[in-house]
């Protein structure tokens, strides 16, 4: 069964400061996705960055990186100099190839808190 | 592009009503999705389609049905509320389905059962 672990029930950072937000998973599948989501206070879900199984080079998008360490199974999002913006939940996900598997396995998921 | 929609944004039912959510998409996506949002437990699925005419069951199902009579709509129904399934309600699509594929999420209903 796939699993994703997130152990930081909550974080704290300052302006401008950079941000790592953990992720652990687990699964027997070769290929699969992992995905990370924002979730501002207003509630919608927005995608941020995602990370396939076979791709070499960590995932990049802006100010979000994606540290991806697959024999230590873990997929760490990076925040860069962190906006009063960023201040939101954010979940990691993991998406599996096999059979019919569609759905997304989600974390309980990171509150993140950005200090002026 | 509005992307996905959903209505309503909010609702409260008694014990017993029934309702439908409708969720819309213009990106013409194949795969769509519903899931619930609890506090503590992450999304889980409830159903899926993965593609216009056809549903399937998520983790989830029980209480729930789906109709996805036109490609870019997906509707979720309650037959009969029940406070367990006061939560946050969110639909996605993808244009594969492939757990590679990403799905972008609707802004969520919150429904509430008293």
């Amino acid at each position: 069964a796939q699993k994703i672990t997130q152990t930081q029930p909550g974080m704290f950072v300052q302006e401008k400061e950079a941000v790592t937000l953990d992720c652990t998973y687990d699964t027997s599948d070769p290929s699969y996705g992992l995905f990370w989501y924002k979730q501002p206070s207003s509630g919608e879900m927005i995608f941020l960055i995602y990370q396939g199984s076979y791709d070499q080079q960590n995932a990049t998008e802006g100010r979000y990186s994606l540290n991806f360490q697959k024999a230590r199974k873990s997929a760490n999002l990076v925040i860069s100099a962190s906006q009063l913006g960023d201040s939101a939940m954010y979940f990691c996900a993991m998406g599996n190839s096999g059979g019919s598997n569609y759905k997304l396995t989600f974390g309980k998921g990171t509150l993140l808190t950005v200090n002026p | 592009n509005a992307g996905v929609t959903q209505t309503p944004k909010f609702r409260v039912l008694k014990t017993g009503q029934s309702m439908t959510l409708l969720c819309a998409q213009d990106m013409n996506h194949e795969y769509m999705y519903w899931y619930r949002q609890d506090p503590g437990m992450g999304l889980r699925l409830i159903h899926y389609s993965v593609g216009e005419g056809t549903t399937a069951k998520g983790e989830v199902p029980d209480g729930y049905n789906v109709s996805r009579l036109k490609k870019q709509n997906f509707l979720l129904g309650l037959e009969s509320a029940a406070p367990s399934q006061t939560s946050v309600y969110f639909c996605a699509s993808s244009s594969g389905g492939r757990g590679t594929d990403t799905q972008y999420f609707g802004p969520g209903t919150r429904l509430t059962v008293l």
